[in-house]
C-alpha cells in the first residue's frame, strides 16, 4: 500500500498567488515526521519544512507552511506569494519512528509558476 | 552553511563494471543514508548507516551493493557489477544525532549514474 500519496502530478500557479500541494499518508505509527523537499531541474533535493506528528501547531518556514490534519492523515504544503523560482518538483516524505526510519517519498508534484 | 557533498556529479560506466560513489556528510552528523531516483520516478531508500554499521536497508540493497565509511569524513556506496537498471540519480543524505532539527535529513546534490 502507498505510504505517501501525492495526487497532483502537475500544478500551475500564477506568480504572486498561493498554491497548495496535496499529500496524504498512511501509517500505524503514533510517532512520525512529515517532510517536504523541493527538487529543481538541476536535480538536488532541498529540504523545505518538517512537521512532527505530536506538533500541535502547523509548521511554517518563510513562505512555506504545512497544513497538517492528523485525523485526515494529510500534510499539504502551502506556498504563499509564488515566485518563478518556485517552479520545481515537490516531494512529500514521511519517517516513521518505530517502522521504517528512513524516508518514504511520494511520487511528487511538478509545480510551474507562470508570470 | 554546511552541506552534503557528492562526487562525481556524473558517472558513466559499462555494464558489469564496479562503481564507487562518494559522499561527504555534514561534519557533525552521525546518520548517513543512500537513496536513488530512477529518471522520472520517486526517490527510493537504499540503506542507512550509523555507528559504522548498516542500521536499515531496503529490498533494493542486495549483495551487489555495499557501503563504507573509510575515514572520518567520507561515506561511499559501491556497486560491484553494474546493471542497466542501476542507472539513476544516487543521493547521499545525513542527519544529526541530537539537537534542534535532528529529524531532518539533508541531501547532497546527487550523482547521476549512467550504465551503458
Amino acid at each position: 500500500a502507498q505510504k505517501i500519496t501525492q495526487t497532483q502530478p502537475g500544478m500551475f500557479v500564477q506568480e504572486k498567488e498561493a498554491v497548495t500541494l496535496d499529500c496524504t499518508y498512511d501509517t500505524s505509527d503514533q510517532s512520525y515526521g512529515l517532510f517536504w523537499y523541493k527538487q529543481p531541474s538541476s536535480g538536488e533535493m532541498i529540504f523545505l519544512i518538517y512537521q512532527g506528528s505530536y506538533d500541535e501547531q502547523n509548521a511554517t518556514e518563510g513562505r512555506y507552511s504545512l497544513n497538517f490534519q492528523k485525523a485526515r492523515k494529510s500534510a499539504n504544503l502551502v506556498i504563499s506569494a509564488s515566485q518563478l523560482g518556485d517552479s520545481a518538483m515537490y516531494f512529500c516524505a514521511m519517517r516513521e519512528y518505530t517502522g521504517r526510519r528512513a524516508l518514504t517519498f511520494g511520487s511528487g508534484t511538478r509545480l510551474q509558476v507562470q508570470p | 552553511e554546511p552541506e552534503v557533498t557528492q562526487t562525481p556529479s556524473h558517472q558513466v560506466t559499462q555494464m558489469g563494471q564496479e562503481v564507487i560513489l562518494r559522499c561527504v556528510p555534514i561534519s557533525n552528523h552521525l546518520y548517513f543514508y543512500w537513496y536513488r531516483q530512477i529518471l522520472g520516478q520517486k526517490v527510493e531508500f537504499l540503506v542507512s548507516f550509523y555507528n559504522n554499521e548498516i542500521s536499515e536497508k531496503s529490498e533494493i540493497f542486495d549483495d551487489q551493493f555495499s557501503v563504507e565509511r573509510p575515514d572520518g569524513s567520507n561515506f561511499t556506496l559501491k556497486i560491484r557489477s553494474t546493471k542497466l537498471e542501476d542507472s539513476a540519480m544516487y543521493f547521499c543524505a545525513s542527519r544529526a544525532l541530537a539537537g534542534a532539527g535532528t529529524d531532518t535529513q539533508y541531501f547532497g546534490p546527487g550523482t547521476r549514474l549512467t550504465v551503458l
